[in-house]
């Protein structure tokens, strides 16, 4: 079974830095997801990748296959990227595997 | 498209209650799951589905049962609330595993007093 870590757990910013997320998985997978959660709110997907790395705004995710990590930034961060940030592995036709989450919070 | 939707938003049961979470879903999606959310746990799932008439349980299935008689429909059924119960429940659904998208369901918090 996979084992998806995050680091940190808990993270506090000042608005404006550039801030990382960590995510690691023991198993090879075929994709690796990145949700978020906002305060008592849905999760919505952020990011899917298989290699390489994606762009969607303020938001960059990577992925190092070889070394079995992703990591998420945030660049110029404001007080509403505040949330849980959630890693989940999906390996072949087998159930996600998700991380425990990061909460962020973004003070201005 | 309304996605995915859950009812009710909020339960509250007494120990020993049965009922049912409601789960839809409008994308004709084949794949459905619910998890749970406990502080410090992340999302542990409960039960998943790979198509009408197929699930399967998943890392905590104990006191919860799952049917899938249609595409659309995914409903989790608690049998005899327990304390442990008391959760936030999402019900997600997806075109498949592996590379695509995961959309979730607002989530349904449960207190079992």
């Amino acid at each position: 079974k996979n084992e998806v870590e995050q680091s940190p757990q808990n993270l506090t910013a000042q608005e404006g830095e550039f801030i990382t997320i960590n995510c690691s998985y023991s198993v090879g997978i075929s994709a690796l997801h990145w949700l978020q959660q906002h305060p008592g709110g849905g999760i919505v997907s952020l990011f899917m990748l298989s290699s390489g790395k994606k762009k969607h705004g303020r938001l960059i995710a990577t992925i190092n296959i070889q070394e079995k990590h992703s990591s998420l930034h945030i660049t110029a961060s404001h007080p509403r990227d505040s949330a849980v940030y959630i890693c989940a592995a999906a390996s072949g036709n087998t159930p996600l595997v998700f991380g425990k989450g990061t909460r962020l919070s973004v003070i201005a | 498209n309304a996605g995915v939707t859950q009812t009710p938003k909020f339960q509250v049961l007494k120990t020993g209650q049965s009922m049912t979470l409601q789960c839809a879903q409008d994308m004709n999606h084949e794949y459905m799951s619910w998890y749970r959310q406990d502080p410090g746990m992340g999302l542990r799932l409960i039960h998943y589905s790979v198509g009408a008439g197929i699930t399967d349980q998943g890392e905590v299935p104990n006191g919860y049962n799952v049917s899938r008689s249609t595409t659309e429909d995914f409903p989790l059924r608690l049998l005899s609330a327990a304390p442990s119960q008391t959760s936030v429940y999402f019900c997600a659904s997806s075109s498949g595993l592996g590379y695509n998208e995961q959309f979730f369901g607002p989530g349904t918090r449960l207190t079992v007093l």
